[in-house]
């Protein structure tokens, strides 16, 4: 079945420092992956995605590329800052029906000032 | 512009008592609708979807149930509560387009004791 792993958390990093969380998958078909991202105390929000292969999503300076010859969607910013820090969520959608999202375990960013 | 209301965002419930979450949609019609459930410190996994009205579909066998009795109103309900059914319980909709994100409620925090 589909699945998706990411690097492990905590993650912490200073202010200004630049960021890549992993994210790998396995998939039959052409999924669409995507990154929601989760402050605290909320609920999920979409943060970016791609839906064929070496499509990058880019939203508020981040970036994540669709390998698929890798099976890879890692997320990565040039300079972080404090209010980036949340959780952050890898997710692939097979795009048939109903959008049965199967996520990551979730990635803690901490950012220190 | 779409907005989902998720209520209540906190809920402390004994062992063998009852649950009802419910959820609505408001600015669009037709919606996927989406349970799904964050145990601590650990991802996402789906619970129930329903493409339309009287339509659920079950992904893990469990304590809960899901029903949609109007097109926007999505409702998560037990008849006894466990202990395990503690956790962050996340309502979200999609549009009927293939590869349509999901939108999230900021989530309820369901503590059984």
């Amino acid at each position: 079945g589909n699945s998706v792993t990411q690097m492990e958390g905590p993650v912490t990093l200073s202010e200004e420092a630049f960021l890549t969380i992993n994210c790998t998958y396995t998939a039959t078909g052409y999924p669409s992956l995507f990154w929601y991202v989760q402050y605290p105390g909320e609920g999920l929000q979409l943060l970016l995605k791609a839906t064929k292969a070496d499509d990058k999503g880019s939203n508020k300076g981040f970036e994540a590329t669709y390998r698929k010859e890798t099976t890879s969607f890692h997320l990565e910013k040039g300079s972080v800052q404090v209010s980036d820090s949340a959780v952050y969520f890898c997710a692939l959608s097979s795009g048939q029906g109903a959008q049965k999202l199967v996520f990551g375990q979730g990635t803690r960013l901490t950012i220190n000032p | 512009s779409q907005t989902i209301h998720q209520w209540p965002a906190t809920l402390v419930q004994p062992v063998g008592s009852p649950l009802s979450l419910e959820c609505t949609v408001e600015g669009t019609s037709n919606p996927n609708l989406y349970w799904y459930r964050q145990a601590a410190g650990r991802g996402l996994q789906l619970l129930f979807y329903s493409v339309g009205i009287g339509q659920i579909s079950s992904e893990v066998p469990q304590n809960l149930s899901a029903s949609r009795p109007q097109d926007r109103q999505f409702i998560l309900s037990s008849k006894k509560l466990l202990l395990s059914d503690s956790g962050f319980y996340l309502c979200a909709w999609s549009g009927q387009v293939p590869n349509s994100p999901l939108h999230f409620g900021n989530g309820t925090r369901l503590t059984v004791t």
